[in-house]
């Protein structure tokens, strides 16, 4: 089944403790994704990979790290997590940039 | 961060109405403009890809127009039914950089049997 997974699904943490969120999609596709989702706002975009070793910042990049070695992952790396880091995080993934992305099916985060 | 709105913020209508909602974008550096539906607890869904003026896209009762002179989309919803209760978002790709995309905040749509 062509799908994106992210891995955790909840996560509970406290400040300051390095966290990885996983994403993968099988679809062999070149572009992928990352937003966060806050109560009352749309989709922000935090970074994206238009293809292996090519990554670019969103509009929210601060706190974030990724990276793309592989086609098929795209994680998501807070090195220092902190409270307003607290929020909804989804992975996508596109044949090409431009083209309808499918989502993943989404990570809750609670930095304490 | 260029501005992408949407409106109204949130829509109540009977099952049956016809309804329609706005996503207003930048005019220039447009490369496309997407639509999701985002049910509760689960994962955004493409809608329309749209990417040409005067673009217009069907799909069952939803359907789309595009207008990228003056920067706006509508999506139209013909005789609502519960089960389009969900949020509709649209996201702004830039010709610039078309891996960069802006979303709205959304359109929450409320059908009443």
């Amino acid at each position: 089944e062509a799908q994106v997974t992210q891995n955790p699904r909840y996560l509970i943490t406290v400040t300051g403790k390095k966290l990885t969120v996983t994403c993968s999609q099988n679809m062999n596709h070149e572009y992928m994704s990352w937003y966060r989702q806050d109560p009352g706002l749309g989709l922000r975009q935090i970074y994206y990979s238009m293809n292996v070793e090519v990554t670019d910042k969103g509009d929210v990049p601060e706190g974030y790290k990724v990276s793309r070695k592989e086609k098929r992952n795209f994680p998501l790396i807070l090195e220092s997590p902190s409270p307003n880091q607290t929020s909804l995080y989804f992975c996508a993934s596109s044949l090409l940039d431009g083209n309808e992305q499918f989502f993943g099916p989404g990570t809750r985060l609670t930095v304490l | 961060i260029l501005n992408v709105e949407q409106s109204p913020q949130s829509l109540h209508v009977q099952e049956g109405d016809s309804t329609n909602f706005t996503c207003s974008f930048p005019s220039s550096n447009f490369y496309a403009l997407h639509w999701y539906r985002w049910e509760t607890a689960k994962s955004p869904e493409a809608l329309f890809v749209m990417t040409l003026n005067g673009d217009e896209k069907k799909k069952g009762r939803i359907s789309a127009t595009l207008n990228t002179k003056e920067g706006y989309s509508y999506l139209y919803i013909k005789g609502s039914q519960p089960e389009d209760s969900a949020t509709y978002l649209c996201a702004f790709h830039y010709n610039t950089n078309a891996g960069k995309s802006t979303f709205g905040d959304g359109t929450t749509l409320t059908v009443k049997p």
